[in-house]
Parts: structure tokens; sequence; C-alpha cells
């Protein structure tokens, strides 16, 4: 699996919840720690989430993420107007070797 | 300050070469393994290769193994990615990026990116 899945795109108004899913296999999700990226236009992509769950400093608490069996998900809480951005999620995957990305999932802000 | 600055990048024909560059600063270099990223244009993120800290392990993505090299300097502190036999469809934005001290795939730290167009 070269690629993880996600859907394509999520929406919400300011303040509510916005769930994203990511969707692995047993040699990469199911096996390894889960990271979330957050790209807003024409910018690098900037680490949310690492490790399934845990935030870097700086990275606000209404981020949150979680792992179970090969699929792994992103929660925004409260969503703001500055969340709008591609989140793409990513993984180790132990049988190819390689470092696999998520599709990514454009999140608006409506 | 942490910093990645990447360079090297242009237009170049298909079936041409590049060298791109990633100067780091503020780290220590020779202490993380370090990765290349691409991004085509209006697409997600495609991993590329990774290096150990060492040099003495690599990893590429299948699209690329036979045709890019990793390497890096680190009394230099800088990456390289040696790239050949270019395609249209390695046309994107090259990201150099460090792991985190917390796992050793999470890139915390990214450069800026260097764009490579390939075309006739």
């Amino acid at each position: 699996q070269s690629v993880l899945p996600q859907s394509p795109s999520a929406s919400g108004t300011p303040g509510q919840r916005v769930t994203i899913f990511c969707s692995g296999s047993s040699s990469n999700i199911g096996r390894n720690p889960v990271h979330w990226y957050q790209q807003l236009p024409r910018t690098a992509p900037k680490l949310l989430i690492f490790s399934n769950d845990r935030r870097p400093s700086g990275v606000p608490d209404r981020f949150s993420g979680s792992k179970s069996g090969s699929s792994a998900s992103l929660a925004i809480l409260g969503l703001q107007s500055e969340d709008e951005a591609v989140y793409f999620c990513a993984a180790w995957d132990d049988t190819l070797e390689v470092l696999v990305f998520g599709t990514g999932t454009e999140v608006t802000v409506l | 300050e942490e910093q990645l600055v990447e360079s090297g990048g242009g237009l170049v024909k298909p079936g041409g070469s590049l060298r791109l560059s990633c100067a780091a600063s503020g780290f220590s270099f020779n202490y993380y393994s370090m990765h290349w990223v691409r991004q085509a244009p209006g697409k997600g993120l495609e991993w590329v290769s990774a290096i150990s800290p060492t040099g003495h392990h690599l990893y590429y993505a299948d699209s690329v193994r036979g045709r890019f090299t990793i390497s890096r300097d680190n009394p230099e502190t800088s990456l390289f990615l040696h790239m050949i036999g270019l395609r249209a469809e390695d046309s994107a934005v090259y990201y150099c990026a460090r792991p985190g001290d917390g796992s050793e795939t999470a890139l915390d730290l990214w450069g800026q990116g260097t764009v490579v167009t390939v075309s006739s």
C-alpha cells in the first residue's frame, strides 16, 4: 500500500467538531505510529500530531489524534477559520520500507 | 534557530539530471536521519527518500529507486538528492525534512522547498 486513503474533503462551521479518517494496513498503521500534518496554501507541511496522539509544542489542544488497529483519525474540536487547510496522515511501512502519506483531506470552514 | 534551506531546483529536459541540496543549521545534523518529500502541482505529499544519520542506510520510494541517490555531508551539515533520468512526473516541489526527537518518522522541521520542472 503506497498511499493511505483519506476522504478528500470535510467541512464544518466555526466551533463544530470535524473528524478526518486515515485507512492503512497491518504493515503500516497497524504496526507503526501515525503522524498528521497540516498544510496551509503555498506553505510547507507542519507536523500537527506525532506518534498517534501526541502534540508538538505550540499545537493547540483542539487537535487530537487516535489510532485503532490499522486506521487512524484526527479530530479538530472547536473548528476555527485558520484551520482551513489540507491534512495528511503518514506512517512508516515495514514491508515496503517507505514512509507512506495519506491522500490528504481538505478542510473547509463554512 | 533550526533551519533547512533547499536549493538546486530548476527547469530540466526529460532525461536530464539535477542535484538538489539542503543546508541545515541550528541543530546537531549528524544526530538525525533526513528525508526528501515532494509535492507535484495540486497533488498530495509523496515521500521520496531517507538516509540514516551516518549515511549507511538509504531508503527510496519505488518511483525513484535506481534514478535518485540520496547522500549527506555531516561536517558540512548538508543533504543532497542526485536525480538522473528525470521524467515529467518528477516535476514537483522538493522538500527536505528532519524527524523530531519523538519519532524517527515524524517530520517536524521542513525547508521551504525547491521547484523542479521537467519539460521539453
